[in-house]
């Protein structure tokens, strides 16, 4: 089974809100991802965790943040986004250190910020 | 630092044309060697891989090998099919193992 899952599948908030976004994985991988995907590009890397532990933040602005529960899951908080941050935002996981191995990706949920 | 170049496209063929979607890489040391593709609406899915000189990935009719005397990794398939229309990225990972980098993508579009 190489399947990460994201919820929701499409998002719309506006500029107040508080969302979340989640992801998981139950392939026991132990590196998991949070990418943006803007139309036509390739994903830009925000925040990896290894071992449940930030590992790389991308210079990402605090109104994301990240958290990881556990092994197997991955959260996105939003809170007070702007219009550009319109995007798909995709999790990946890979069995460890971030460019030792192939990533599997989800889905991606579908963020409009209005 | 590591850096993945893509060809251009947007790539329009014709249904059981040949396929050739050109990638270079610079890198360091030796990295692993990934091919993505995205289809409309959906995520990015792992289609082939290959992590040392002249190993040669296979998928779903799709190849490419790991050059590393031209620092390519070419992906390749001998007759597409409509269903093959999608964005197609090359990824490199560093081999220390500490990031993973993608180039710009292509575009294909296969029309019957």
């Amino acid at each position: 089974d190489t399947e990460v899952t994201q919820t929701p599948k499409h998002l719309v908030m506006g500029m107040t809100n508080k969302k979340s976004l989640k992801c998981e994985q139950h392939m026991g991988h132990r590196a998991m991802y949070w990418y943006k995907q803007k139309a036509k590009k390739p994903p830009e890397l925000m925040f990896v965790y290894s071992y449940e532990k930030l590992s790389i933040n991308e210079s990402v602005p605090s109104r994301f943040s990240p958290e990881c529960p556990n092994s197997s899951l991955l959260n996105l908080h939003l809170h007070a986004l702007q219009p550009e941050d319109s995007a798909l935002y995709l999790c990946a996981s890979s069995q460890d250190r971030p460019g030792l191995y192939e990533q599997y990706f989800g889905p991606g949920t579908r963020l409009t910020v209005t | 630092g590591d850096s993945v170049t893509q060809m251009e496209g947007p790539v329009t063929l014709s249904e059981e044309a040949f396929l050739t979607i050109n990638c270079t890489y610079t890198a360091t040391g030796y990295p692993s060697l990934f091919w993505y593709v995205q289809y409309p609406g959906e995520g990015l899915q792992l289609l082939l891989k290959a992590t040392k000189a002249d190993d040669k990935g296979s998928n779903k009719g799709f190849e490419a090998t790991y050059r590393k005397e031209t620092t390519s990794f070419h992906l390749e398939k001998g007759s597409v099919q409509v269903s093959d229309s999608a964005v197609y990225f090359c990824a490199l990972s560093d081999s220390a193992g500490n990031q993973f980098y993608f180039g710009t993508g292509t575009s294909l579009t296969v029309i019957p």
